[in-house]
C-alpha cells in the first residue's frame, strides 16, 4: 500500500528556533501533497498545499513568511516553522496525493512539535 | 461557507452496529471520504464515495446521498480497537485538499 513518512516524529524546542519537518511518499509519486496542523481535541485544519516545482498555496489565515513550504521533488515536502512560539505547538500531518491516480489521499504518521 | 456535521460522540458495546452520519454544505463536492484516528495517531484512510450508494469493506461501510449532501459510516461487530476518532472529510474539487468534519468520538465498551 501507499506509504508516507515523516520526519521527525517528535520535536521540542525553545522559542524562537526554526524546526524542519520533512514529508516523504516512499512508493510512490505524489505532485501534490497537503499540510495540515491538529490542536488537542480538534479536527484537522488544512495549511496549504504543495505542489512540486511551484510555490505553495497558503489558506487563509495561515502566515506564509513563518511557515516555509518546499516541494522539491516528487517524493519530498518540507515544513519549516520559523521562529517557533508556544502557541505554534500542535500535531502536524502531511498527506500526499499520488500522481494521476486515484484521488484518495495517504496521510504521514504526523510530527508533535512542542515549543517551550 | 463550508461545514461538515457529524455527532461528536458515540458510545457502543462490543459486537453492536453504530452508524456515524455526516452531513455537508461545501462550494463543491467531488467525493466524502471517512478516517479513523486514535489518541496520538495520525488519520487512517477507512472508505471514499464519489457516488450514491454502499461502499463494504469487511465491517466498515460507507453510504452516500449526494441529492442530499449526506452520508454515513456504518460499523459493524465492534471491538474495543474500534474505539477512536472518526472524521468525514469531503474533497470539492479532483486533487483538492480535504475539508475535514469536527469528528466523532466512538467508545466501545464490553
Amino acid at each position: 500500500g501507499a506509504v508516507v513518512s515523516q520526519h521527525p516524529s517528535r520535536v521540542i524546542c525553545k522559542s524562537g528556533t526554526s524546526v524542519k519537518i520533512e514529508c516523504r511518499s516512499l512508493d510512490f509519486q505524489a505532485t501534490t501533497m497537503f499540510w495540515y496542523r491538529q490542536f488537542p481535541k480538534q479536527s484537522l485544519m488544512l495549511m496549504a498545499t504543495s505542489n512540486e516545482g511551484s510555490k505553495a498555496t497558503y489558506e487563509q489565515g495561515v502566515e506564509k513568511d513563518k511557515f516555509l513550504i518546499n516541494h522539491a521533488s516528487l517524493t519530498l515536502s518540507t515544513l519549516t516553522v520559523t521562529s517557533a512560539h508556544p502557541e505554534d505547538s500542535s500535531f502536524y500531518i502531511c498527506s500526499a496525493r499520488p500522481s494521476g491516480g486515484t484521488d484518495t489521499q495517504y496521510f504521514g504518521p504526523g510530527t508533535r512539535l512542542t515549543v517551550l | 461557507g463550508q461545514s461538515l456535521e457529524q455527532p461528536s460522540e458515540v458510545t457502543a458495546v462490543e459486537g453492536a452496529i453504530v452508524q456515524i452520519n455526516c452531513t455537508y454544505q461545501t462550494s463543491g463536492f467531488y467525493g466524502l471520504s471517512w478516517y479513523q484516528q486514535h489518541d496520538g495517531g495520525a488519520p487512517t484512510f477507512l472508505s471514499y464515495n464519489a457516488l450514491d450508494g454502499l461502499e463494504e469493506t469487511g465491517r466498515f461501510s460507507s453510504f452516500l446521498s449526494r441529492s442530499d449532501s449526506y452520508g454515513y459510516l456504518l460499523l459493524q461487530e465492534l471491538q474495543m480497537k474500534d474505539s477512536a476518532s472518526y472524521f468525514c472529510a469531503v474533497t470539492n474539487q479532483a486533487g483538492t485538499a480535504l475539508i475535514f468534519g469536527k469528528g466523532t468520538t466512538l467508545s466501545v465498551s464490553s
